[in-house]
């Protein structure tokens, strides 16, 4: 098993450039999430997924937009890029029965926006 | 609301000493917490979770963490430290009653010296 892979794991945008991070798992999980790690901030949920066709608004939304149209695949887009969203992203999944639900991390995506 | 705190940015230790990473909650139900770690350019791995029962939780590499319901704490402990633990530590928590989503502290660097 893969687990939680993340594409690209590097990227470097321009101000008002879009891009799409793929997130993909194999462990048939049905919540997927997507945060942003900052210097000082500690993880920051973006947007979350509780099962395919769904999603919801994480603490900090603003400037991204997400899909789950397939139950392995959680896509986070940016449709204008700014510096504020420099960051690194990571991608996580979990079971999602209820429960202690262990999450399981990606490797993380580098974004840097000039 | 739930919320966690990592009161210390930083914690360091001498190789071979004991090691404490402190981590307090807020829930309005019955806490489930976690510990994650994250070495460089590396996504966050579980450590170990508190759901019921015991409040002495014990994890992967020699890890333990003790849940204390009156100080509302759950402090990440190892007997003896490593070099190699040197990395990013996260607490988080979930309240068992509400959201399945949960929430992260800032984290706290660890710094084994050799």
């Amino acid at each position: 098993n893969a687990g939680v892979t993340q594409t690209p794991k590097f990227r470097v945008l321009k101000t008002g450039q879009s891009m799409t991070l793929l997130c993909a798992q194999d462990m048939n999980h049905e919540y997927m999430y997507w945060y942003r790690q900052d210097p000082g901030m500690g993880l920051r949920l973006i947007h979350y997924s509780v099962g395919e066709g769904t999603t919801a608004k994480g603490e900090v939304p603003d400037g991204y937009n997400v899909s789950r149209l397939k139950k392995q695949n959680f896509l986070l887009g940016l449709e204008s890029a700014a510096p504020s969203q420099t960051s690194v992203y990571f991608c996580a999944s979990s079971r999602g029965l209820g429960g202690p639900d262990t999450q399981y991390f990606g490797p993380g995506t580098r974004l840097t926006v000039l | 609301a739930q919320s966690v705190a990592q009161p210390e940015d930083q914690v360091n230790v001498a190789e071979g000493n004991p090691l404490t990473v402190k981590c307090t909650y807020s829930v309005s139900g019955n806490p489930y917490l976690f510990w994650y770690v994250q070495y460089p350019n590396r996504g966050l791995q579980f450590l170990l979770k508190y759901i019921t029962g015991d409040n002495l939780v014990k994890g992967s590499y020699g890890f333990e963490a003790e849940f204390n319901k009156s100080q509302t704490s759950f402090h990440l402990k190892k007997p003896s430290a490593l070099v190699s633990d040197s990395a990013l530590y996260f607490c988080a928590v979930r309240d068992g009653g509400g959201s399945y989503i949960p929430t992260f502290g800032r984290g706290t660097s660890l710094i084994v010296h050799p």
